[in-house]
């Protein structure tokens, strides 16, 4: 089946700098990517999502790339704030199949 | 708030009790996820439906199961249940139950512990 890793497991930022969270996917026919955040205690909840067909999206601060050709595809978020502090996760679905692969995810702290 | 409730929020109980959990999803939506998150695993799918049939299974045990009534709440029931069974369970629904098509949203989820 799929195996999602994804890096860095904790980031620290300060407040206005960029933050970069990668994934990595095995199965070369995964064809739609997901990304979660989840805040303390609360349910996760989708920010950005990609689909094998694009290489970039992007939705205000928050944009996903994709790189098919290595198997990866990050989330980058700009202009970082402290509300963007959470922890997010990423996710893989194979073309074909029925199931949602998660990533470890990525406790970021966003520093005032 | 996503529009897809979850009861109970916490439920206590001890090994080898049984337990059932409930979700409403989405208002027009026809399918339900259900998604254990522990500290050990992560987050894993458990079990798909789409109007009420099983679409979909993924890492459930077998002393876990899952259905989903006519009108379309889903259930998951776990029994003979381990203190490795201590998680937050997620529901989530989406509209046609596409995997890749179709947006998911989750519910606040139910916290279990198992003493």
């Amino acid at each position: 089946g799929e195996n999602v890793e994804q890096h860095p497991s904790t980031l620290s930022v300060q407040e206005g700098d960029s933050a970069v969270i990668k994934c990595t996917y095995s199965d070369s026919a995964s064809n739609y990517f997901p990304w979660y955040k989840q805040e303390l205690g609360k349910r996760p909840q989708l920010i950005i999502d990609i689909r094998s067909n694009v290489g970039e999206k992007k939705d205000q601060r928050i944009a996903v790339t994709l790189n098919k050709t290595a198997k990866h595809f990050s989330l980058h978020i700009t202009e970082t704030q402290p509300e963007d502090s959470a922890v997010y996760f990423c996710a893989a679905i194979p073309r074909g199949a029925n199931n949602l692969f998660f990533g470890t995810g990525t406790r970021l702290t966003v520093i005032p | 708030d996503s529009g897809v409730t979850q009861t109970p929020k916490h439920l206590i109980t001890a090994t080898g009790q049984r337990v059932t959990l409930r979700c409403s999803p989405r208002s027009g939506d026809l399918s339900v996820y259900w998604y254990q998150q522990s500290l050990d695993q992560g987050l894993q799918f458990l079990i798909q439906y789409y109007n009420g049939e099983e679409r979909a299974k993924g890492n459930i045990l077998e002393r876990f199961s899952a259905q989903q009534f006519p009108d379309l709440h889903s259930e998951l029931n776990l029994s003979s249940l381990e203190l490795g069974d201590s998680a937050l369970y997620f529901c989530a629904s989406s509209v046609q139950g596409g995997w890749g098509t179709d947006t998911q949203y989750f519910g606040p989820g139910t916290r279990l512990t198992v003493l």
